[in-house]
């Protein structure tokens, strides 16, 4: 079946500016997660979804930083004004359920210019 | 301490070597390991799980050490192909769930 699928692929944005990035999720999926890359660095978790349960936004850097979840389904990963240090990859995972195996979209390649 | 820890490297060997990376964790309860796989500008994916007992597949030999809260990844005859980014992840699935990649071990393998 189809994998995670994220849009936009890349996005070039001015400084302010605010941001939406989506992910579809593999279908069934309950649990979906969110991670920023920065070029040469590792995965930096974000957020999480899982099920129904309140989401684990520990990871966020601010308050600009907020994630949507529509039941089991598409998130959205908002980016309000932002910032030259958001310039990353924006990985999005999902898997059956939390601690299982996470299947990752290609990302959302973020330029704030 | 970090929750997960691995040396970045990188780890340059010729091909045909064996190379060995360790991962440390600091939640003795943690309960599920994986290794995954990142190429350069791609996204991670799953190498392997890491089981109690140890697992082996193919080349790839995956140990959990809970003892001393380690996972190690054994690569035996390195392939050029080999040559990527390999991150641990450790999860704790208690009263709160929580994930936590490694930055990663890079390996280069030369010809």
């Amino acid at each position: 079946g189809a994998g995670v699928s994220q849009s936009p692929s890349n996005k070039v944005t001015e400084k302010g500016k605010d941001v939406e990035l989506r992910c579809d999720p593999i279908s069934g999926h309950t649990a979906l997660y969110w991670y920023r890359q920065r070029l040469g660095q590792g995965l930096e978790f974000l957020i999480y979804f899982q099920g129904n349960s309140a989401p684990d936004k520990s990871g966020l850097p601010s308050d600009r930083f907020s994630a949507e979840r529509t039941g089991e389904s598409v998130s959205t990963l908002t980016i309000q004004r932002t910032q030259q240090e958001d310039s990353a990859v924006y990985l999005c995972a999902s898997s059956l359920v939390v601690g299982e195996t996470q299947y990752f979209g290609p990302g959302t390649r973020l330029l704030v210019l | 301490r970090k929750e997960v820890e691995q040396d970045p490297g990188p780890f340059n060997v010729p091909e045909g070597a064996t190379v060995a990376f360790n991962c440390t964790y600091s939640n003795s309860a943690s309960q599920s390991f994986f290794w995954y796989r990142q190429d350069c500008r791609k996204e991670p994916k799953l190498l392997m799980s890491v089981y109690s007992s140890g697992n082996e597949d193919g080349r790839f030999t995956a140990q959990l050490n809970r003892a001393s809260q380690y996972i190690s990844l054994l690569i035996r005859d390195s392939k050029l192909s080999d040559s990527a980014t390999y991150l641990c992840v450790v999860t704790y699935s208690g009263g709160y769930q929580k994930v936590t990649f490694g930055t990663g071990t890079k390996l280069q393998v030369i010809p």
